[in-house]
């Protein structure tokens, strides 16, 4: 059974500071892995999607890595604003399933 | 595209009614998932269709839930009868395809069993 670990459970930063968000797994046959983020009461939204065969993706502040074979994944936020406080996930793809952490919650402090 | 739909947002019911939750999935997507999230469990999938097929129904809890998919645009998941240990938020989610596909959520429904 796929594993998904992200530490640390919660982060505080001052605004302005880079943030790096950390998923690892433990099967490393996955199809692909999704970044995605939460707010209070919402869904969630998806951010990035890496393909297995990618080493990373990015979407203007954010950068996302893949290392499959020590199954990683690190979630790069550059310059954070206040903006981006939420809870982020990661989530691994192997089949048709998704296996998802519990989350990182991020405040970023204005 | 409005994304994918879900209602209601928020239900309150009493033990031992029926619940009914709807989804719309996104136009032209051929998967949906309906996942559960609690603060101690996190995010579960429930049911998995594929073209309207039921394909994996293996994280529904027991038989008191139960769901379908009468066509590409619509599903339904059922609770009768309700329990208060029913109470999560439920997300339907949709993508284009199965193994390669970017997954999108709406926005859940938050149901509360008293």
């Amino acid at each position: 059974k796929q594993e998904v670990t992200q530490i640390p459970a919660a982060l505080s930063v001052p605004e302005g500071e880079n943030l790096v968000l950390n998923c690892s797994f433990t099967d490393s046959a996955i199809y692909n892995l999704q970044w995605f983020r939460q707010d209070p009461g919402k869904g969630l939204t998806s951010l990035l999607l890496i393909q297995s065969s990618q080493r990373e993706q990015t979407s203007g502040r954010l950068n996302a890595s893949l290392d499959k074979s020590s199954g990683r994944s690190t979630l790069y936020i550059a310059a954070s604003q206040p903006g981006d406080s939420a809870t982020y996930l990661c989530a691994v793809g192997h089949d048709y399933k998704l296996s998802f952490g519990a989350g990182t919650t991020v405040t970023v402090r204005a | 595209d409005a994304g994918v739909i879900q209602s209601p947002r928020h239900e309150v019911t009493e033990m031992g009614q029926e619940v009914t939750l709807r989804c719309k999935p996104i136009s032209g997507h051929n998967s949906l998932f309906w996942y559960r999230q609690t603060m101690m469990r996190g995010l579960e999938l429930l049911i998995y269709f594929n073209n309207n097929v039921p394909i994996d129904d293996s994280g529904m809890p027991e038989d008191r839930f139960s769901a379908k998919m009468p066509n590409a645009s619509f599903s339904t998941l059922k609770i009768q009868p309700s329990e208060p240990r029913d109470s999560a938020v439920y997300f339907c989610a949709s993508s284009h395809t199965t193994n390669t596909g970017e997954l999108f959520f709406g926005e859940g429904s938050r149901l509360t069993v008293l």
